[in-house]
């Protein structure tokens, strides 16, 4: 089976602009979870989706948003970004069911905003 | 609150020796305890799993961990380590208090094995 994917894997934008990156779970995977990574905070949790429905969401604010298709595929949006943006955006899915539970992460989105 | 600590920021090991990485967590509920690796410029790895059932558990890698209810640790150990495993290792937890699947990761530890 092939990993998970994200696209793309390194973006430069200005403040300001928004952003729009992407993520194909392991084929099968219903659960699709997002992750920001920054030396400073470690790995925090954005928001988990299931079957399209967003089910939990962690504390960041509302310029952060995604949703998920109907194929399991899922996309999160940064809107109006600002420099502490910065940082490796990991999408990670589960199978969803049963006792699944441990995730699978793709490689990552580098985010740099300038 | 939910929450995993890593006391250690940094694991020095030689090759060869035992190594252990510490967890503590602390959760409302049946605690769902896992361990990640991430080597550079990549994503995480899964090593392992505490749901329920034996006390210790075995992963990839020769990994396994212990759970210990009383002392709420899930430690990371390894009987030989190699220099490979020199990474990045995260203990995370799954927030019971919530529906879905919130998992809350601790700050990370890396460890560093001497040849």
């Amino acid at each position: 089976k092939a990993g998970v994917t994200q696209t793309p894997r390194y973006l430069i934008k200005t403040r300001g602009q928004q952003v729009t990156l992407s993520c194909s779970p392991i084929s099968g995977h219903r659960s699709v979870s997002w992750y920001q990574q920054t030396p400073g905070q470690g790995l925090q949790f954005l928001f988990e989706y299931f079957s399209e429905t967003q089910r939990n969401k962690g504390n960041f604010p509302g310029r952060f948003s995604g949703r998920q298709f109907s194929n399991s595929r899922s996309e999160m949006n940064v809107s109006t970004l600002e420099l502490g943006d910065s940082a490796l955006y990991l999408c990670a899915s589960r199978a969803g069911q049963g006792t699944s539970y441990e995730q699978y992460f793709g490689p990552g989105t580098r985010l740099t905003v300038t | 609150a939910q929450s995993v600590a890593q006391p250690e920021d940094q694991v020095n090991v030689a090759e060869g020796n035992p190594l252990t990485v510490k967890c503590t967590y602390s959760v409302s509920g049946n605690p769902y305890l896992f361990w990640y690796v991430q080597y550079p410029n990549r994503g995480l790895q899964f090593l392992l799993k505490y749901i329920t059932g034996d006390n210790l558990v075995k992963g990839s890698y020769g990994f396994e961990a212990e759970f210990n209810k009383s002392q709420t640790s899930f430690h990371l150990k390894k009987p030989s380590a190699l220099v490979s495993d020199s990474a990045l290792y995260f203990c995370a937890v799954r927030d019971g208090s919530t529906g879905g699947f919130k998992t809350i990761f601790g700050a990370g530890t890396r460890l560093f094995v001497k040849a």
